[in-house]
This record gives C-alpha cells, sequence and structure tokens, in this order.
C-alpha cells in the first residue's frame, strides 16, 4: 500500500488476555519501528527492527511484551497478559535504511488504540 | 545514546504571530533532524528535516535551524494559522537505532 498500515485501529480487552498487534510497513522499507504513546505524552521507543531482526530488544517495557517481523514485511507485536497500564496508542513507522545508520525519515501509521479494561 | 530535549512543553502565541520550538541533543554524531507535527488523534507526520550539512532550511512559512556547535536546532513557524495548531516533535538520529524524539510541544494558535 501506500503507507503505513495497522490493525487493529483499536482494541479493547480485558487484564490479563493477550494481544496481538499488526503493522505493515511501506513496500520497500527495511527499517520498522514500534512506539508507544499515553494520552498526551510523548513517543516512547520499544522496538526497531532491520531486515527481520531486531538489534535492540531494551525498549520494551517488560518480558510480556515480544515482537517479530518476517520476511522483511509485516511486522507483529505481543502484549502476554495485559494490565491496565499497557492502555495506549502503538504506533508503527517504517524507513529506508542506507549505510547502518537510521537518519531517514520515518513514515507513521495512524496507531492502535489498545484499551486494557 | 542520544537524549534530546525540547521546549517549550506548551506555547500559545496570537494568530499571525511567530512560534519558535527549540532542542538540543547530545550526541554529537547525530546528523539528521526532522520535526513532526501530530494533530489530535492523528499519526505524527514529518513536515520538514535538516541534514548537519545545512544550517537552514525553509518550505514556506516553516524554517529549521541548526547549529552543530551548539548542538540544538529550531523550528520557526511564521504568520501562523489555527490549522497550526498541534503537538510538534523535535527529533535526532546518528545512531544505529534510528530516532530519538523530544517530548513534544504544544502550540496553541489563540484567535
Amino acid at each position: 500500500g501506500a503507507g503505513v498500515s495497522q490493525s487493529p485501529s483499536n482494541k479493547v480487552t480485558e487484564k490479563g488476555k493477550d494481544v496481538e498487534l499488526r503493522c505493515d510497513p511501506i513496500s520497500g522499507h527495511t527499517a520498522l519501528y514500534w512506539y508507544r504513546q499515553s494520552l498526551g505524552q510523548g513517543l516512547e521507543f520499544l522496538i526497531y527492527f532491520q531486515g527481520n531482526s531486531a538489534p535492540d530488544k531494551s525498549g520494551l517495557p517488560s518480558d510480556r511484551f515480544s515482537a517479530e517481523r518476517t520476511g522483511g514485511s509485516v511486522s507483529t507485536l505481543t502484549i502476554q497478559r495485559t494490565q491496565q497500564e499497557d492502555s495506549a496508542v502503538y504506533l508503527c513507522a517504517s524507513s529506508l535504511w542506507y549505510g547502518g545508520r537510521g537518519n531517514q525519515p520515518q513514515h507513521f501509521g495512524d496507531g492502535t488504540r489498545l484499551s486494557i479494561l | 545514546g542520544e537524549n534530546v530535549e525540547q521546549h517549550p512543553s506548551t506555547l500559545s502565541v496570537q494568530e499571525g504571530d511567530s512560534a519558535v520550538i527549540k532542542c538540543t541533543y547530545s550526541d554529537s554524531a547525530s546528523n539528521y533532524f526532522p520535526w513532526y507535527k501530530q494533530e489530535l488523534g492523528k499519526r505524527p507526520q514529518l513536515i520538514i528535516d535538516i541534514r548537519s550539512n545545512v544550517g537552514e532550511k525553509k518550505d514556506q512559512r516553516i524554517a529549521v535551524t541548526l547549529n552543530k556547535t551548539a548542538k540544538h536546532f529550531s523550528l520557526h513557524i511564521t504568520e501562523t494559522q489555527p490549522e497550526d495548531s498541534a503537538v510538534y516533535f523535535c527529533a535526532a538520529s546518528g545512531g544505529a537505532d534510528g530516532l530519538t524524539f523530544g517530548k513534544g510541544t504544544h502550540l496553541i494558535i489563540q484567535p
């Protein structure tokens, strides 16, 4: 597609359930990023992928969070045993990647608004 | 790693006046500095960016300046209009893990 696509756009679930969020990047973009944005707050970096590998997972808030990317395209962010503090908008972005340095424009999707009851 | 500070957190200006948002960064190796605009409930959108080999860049009513020596960069919006009301984020990148964002500035345009 023309832009970064995320699904679902909204997700409401009960505390303790697992959720899976999906991101489909712009075609040809080798780098993919996940961010979390709480209401009225800034962008909290979670994880990025260069191709299918995630060189640095230290931004993930806890071991309940995991992410994977297959085929150098679609990525899923999984949150296990959700807690109320996980409620936020989860944004995905993608970019080209040159020279091993992340200095290319990132293009964001519309995000998934996650609400934990 | 990189650390980006952004000021002010809230900025209120009269319609037609100019607005300036400032950011500082810590990593002297950073070489790419984008600015994003996020309207309420929408995705962040890139509005302008600058690379370290350039000191200033303009696009109609918006401009960005970069001072590499002082490690700070600024967004300038002239002749502000109601549709400029939004949250603006600066970012810096030069490292392997992509962009580091500032905490954002809520720009309010008063009619």
